[in-house]
């Protein structure tokens, strides 16, 4: 079960965000991955293996964390980073997501 | 590039059944597994299962077996996702997925979902 926190952050633009992704047993091979879901989109791949941007993110998203504690950290939030975000093990099936942070841009 | 078309969206009455179609294009279909993610209003992504489109064998979520079908046609680059039994709580937007594509340092491939279709909404009502 992968435990997501805060469930709703709001922030304004420039400010630092820190989302949490806490994991009930140790995620194996680092198998851990983040999206960003918009309203109305489908999810997109943010972060893979704890650490590595997908093609095209910016910089100002940033993963860490190892075993059972993950954090996706924004460094400079823009208007457009206002979107749920979901954090997934996949490690082995069944790949399970987090219920999601909520991030609001004032 | 690559893309995942998906059918239209469907209504369905309870306890009837629904397929939904996702036609893969921009690389070889035989080479990558397509994934079924459902997301009910308000909810988190959950994983229903996964067929490969090279042979056509399935992994199901646990919570699906018996209810959900999964295949593939090679021949038309498409798969496709039923789910029989429908309840009301099968409202949801239906995604097809394929991996990255990528390989980690180890020479594994990274399998979280780099591709997603455009979602097909299926209310139950």
């Amino acid at each position: 079960v992968l435990t997501q926190s805060p469930a709703a952050l709001s922030l304004s633009p420039g400010d630092r965000a820190t989302l949490s992704c806490k994991s009930s047993q140790g995620v194996g091979r680092d198998r851990l991955a983040w999206f960003q879901q918009r309203p109305g989109q489908a999810p997109r791949l943010l972060i893979y293996d704890v650490v590595n941007r997908a093609s095209g993110i910016p910089d100002r998203f940033v993963g860490s964390g190892s075993g059972t504690e993950f954090a996706l950290t924004i460094s400079s939030l823009e208007p457009e980073d206002s979107a749920v975000y979901y954090c997934q093990h996949y490690t082995t099936y069944p790949y399970t997501f987090g219920q999601g942070t909520k991030v609001e841009i004032k | 590039q690559v893309q995942l078309m998906q059918s239209g969206p469907e209504v369905k009455k309870p306890g009837a059944s629904v397929k939904v179609s996702c036609q893969a294009s921009g690389y070889t279909f035989t080479s990558h597994g397509i994934n079924w993610v459902r997301q009910a209003p308000g909810q988190g992504p959950e994983w229903l299962g996964w067929v490969t489109g090279y042979n056509g064998n399935t992994r199901y979520a646990d919570k699906y077996r018996g209810r959900l079908t999964l295949t593939a046609d090679a021949s038309t680059n498409t798969a496709y996702m039923e789910l029989t039994s429908l309840q009301l709580d099968d409202t949801a937007i239906y995604y097809c997925a394929r991996r990255t594509g990528l390989f980690d340092s180890r020479g594994y491939s990274v399998d979280t979902f780099g591709f997603w279709g455009q979602g097909t909404k299926v209310t139950v009502s």
